[in-house]
């Protein structure tokens, strides 16, 4: 088992570029999740998906976007991409009964100049 | 929304002496607290949970303990070794969908 990979593992934007971060799980997760750690700040929750077609904001959803077309796939857009938007991406998934584990990917360090 | 909070921020403690970090949440229907292990540059691992029908749970070295009333949950790691050395979160969550994240503990184990 794979669980859940990210791509790409590094990334360097220049302001006001645009690009997806791709996560994908093979676990059959309903529950994925895109978080941002800076740092001394923990995880904050960026966007989850309960289920393929349904997305919804966590707690800091501007400048971001999101789609989940299958259960297996959840990518992360950023539009016109800002210096503060520099930071460590991880995206996790769980299963959806019950509370469980969520398996992390292994991060994509994003650096916006 | 749920808050969680973390302390202390950073923590170093003598190889095989005990390191306790401690939470409190604020939503009382919050029912599955895991503990994540960050090391350096990778992604976080869970390293123990504990849900809300339970006081305490123990792994070898490592135990977690829930209040409820008062709405706290301390990991405490006995005999620390070099390799504790990492970033630990709390964390709490209801039904396993959105997890709330403490801010993290940096621990060092000197040996």
């Amino acid at each position: 088992n794979a669980g859940v990979t990210q791509t790409p593992k590094f990334r360097i934007l220049k302001i006001g570029q645009s690009m997806t971060l791709q996560c994908t799980q093979d676990m059959n997760h309903n529950y994925m999740y895109w978080y941002r750690q800076d740092p001394g700040m923990g995880l904050k929750l960026i966007y989850y998906s309960v289920g393929a077609g349904i997305t919804d904001k966590g707690e800091v959803p501007n400048g971001y976007n999101v789609s989940r077309s299958t259960t297996e796939d959840f990518p992360l857009r950023l539009e016109l991409a800002a210096p503060s938007q520099t930071s460590v991406y991880f995206c996790a998934s769980s299963f959806a009964q019950g509370g469980t584990e969520a398996f992390f990917g292994q991060g994509t360090r994003l650096t916006v100049v | 929304g749920e808050n969680v909070e973390q302390h202390p921020s950073t923590l170093s403690v003598q190889e095989g002496d005990s390191a306790v970090i401690k939470c409190t949440y604020s939503d009382s229907a919050s029912n599955y607290f895991p503990w994540y292990k960050q090391e350096l540059g990778k992604r976080p691992q869970l390293i123990i949970d504990i849900r809300s029908n339970v006081g305490e749970k123990k792994d070898q070295r490592i135990a977690v303990t829930l209040n409820k009333t008062a709405k706290h949950f301390s990991l405490h790691i006995t005999e620390t070794q070099p390799e504790d050395s990492a970033v630990y979160f709390c964390a709490a969550s209801i039904t396993g969908n959105q997890f709330y994240f403490g801010t993290g503990t940096s621990l060092t184990v000197i040996p």
